[in-house]
């Protein structure tokens, strides 16, 4: 089973920041939070991953509690190309064989 | 730099045939996962190869089975094929060694129809 809670699904308007939050209570502390989206029939897509720090690249922010029981993907200007299911996983990273657990996802619907 | 590449991109098959599905790592990836996403679900893990051995399994019956070759790029095949086999198959690539470098990058699946 998936050790992340996600919303089902959220909105946000064209422009504005969008705030996806991630429970994940029972993360251990060799875990990592990844962050994939998957656009309607296509490939999920890596977005980002971190471990306790905050992370940033160029598609988004990553916020991670101090706790790490929580975190927050932030897409800065959601475009409606932003539009997908978003996927918060938790997982040892450089560790051989692991897989990803997915879980149902966030649905963010970005509109105009 | 070439993505994760599948082929084919769609297949139709009956009830009882076998399939075979292909998928090409990104470039400078050493190790091949594969997953099955049924309609409306996440995806879920069904083998990973490395160094063309499974190096670990999901749930999965025994009719998926894999291979992957001495260039990195991998294989899925599933015999006597159920309904139920019917879904978008993700192949996603990674690079074991080093730090910070086995994030999984996805191709854009194939999708599977049981008639």
């Amino acid at each position: 089973d998936a050790k992340t809670t996600q919303p089902t699904s959220m909105d946000c308007a064209e422009g504005r920041a969008a705030n996806l939050p991630c429970n994940h209570s029972t993360i251990s502390g060799n875990e990592y939070v990844y962050w994939y989206r998957q656009i309607h029939s296509q490939g999920p897509q890596y977005i980002i991953h971190g471990l306790k720090n905050n992370e940033t690249n160029e598609m988004a922010s990553l916020i991670i509690t101090e706790d790490r029981k929580s975190s927050t993907l932030i897409l800065p200007h959601a475009t409606l190309r932003d539009t997908a299911v978003y996927y918060c996983i938790v997982r040892v990273a450089n560790q051989a064989g692991t897989a990803l657990i997915f879980g149902k996802g966030t649905t963010l619907s970005v509109s105009s | 730099d070439a993505g994760v590449t599948q082929s084919p991109t769609h297949l139709i098959k009956t009830r009882g045939q076998q399939v075979t599905l292909r998928c090409s790592p990104k470039s400078g990836h050493d190790t091949v996962s594969w997953y099955q996403q049924a309609l409306g679900q996440g995806p879920q893990f069904i083998f990973q190869y490395y160094e063309e051995e499974e190096r670990q399994r999901g749930n999965f019956p025994d009719r998926f089975s894999g291979h992957q070759f001495p260039n990195y790029s991998s294989e899925l095949n599933v015999n006597a094929l159920l309904l139920g086999d019917s879904a978008l198959y993700l192949c996603a690539s990674s690079l074991v060694r080093g730090p910070r470098t086995d994030t999984q990058y996805f191709g854009p699946g194939t999708r599977l129809t049981v008639l």
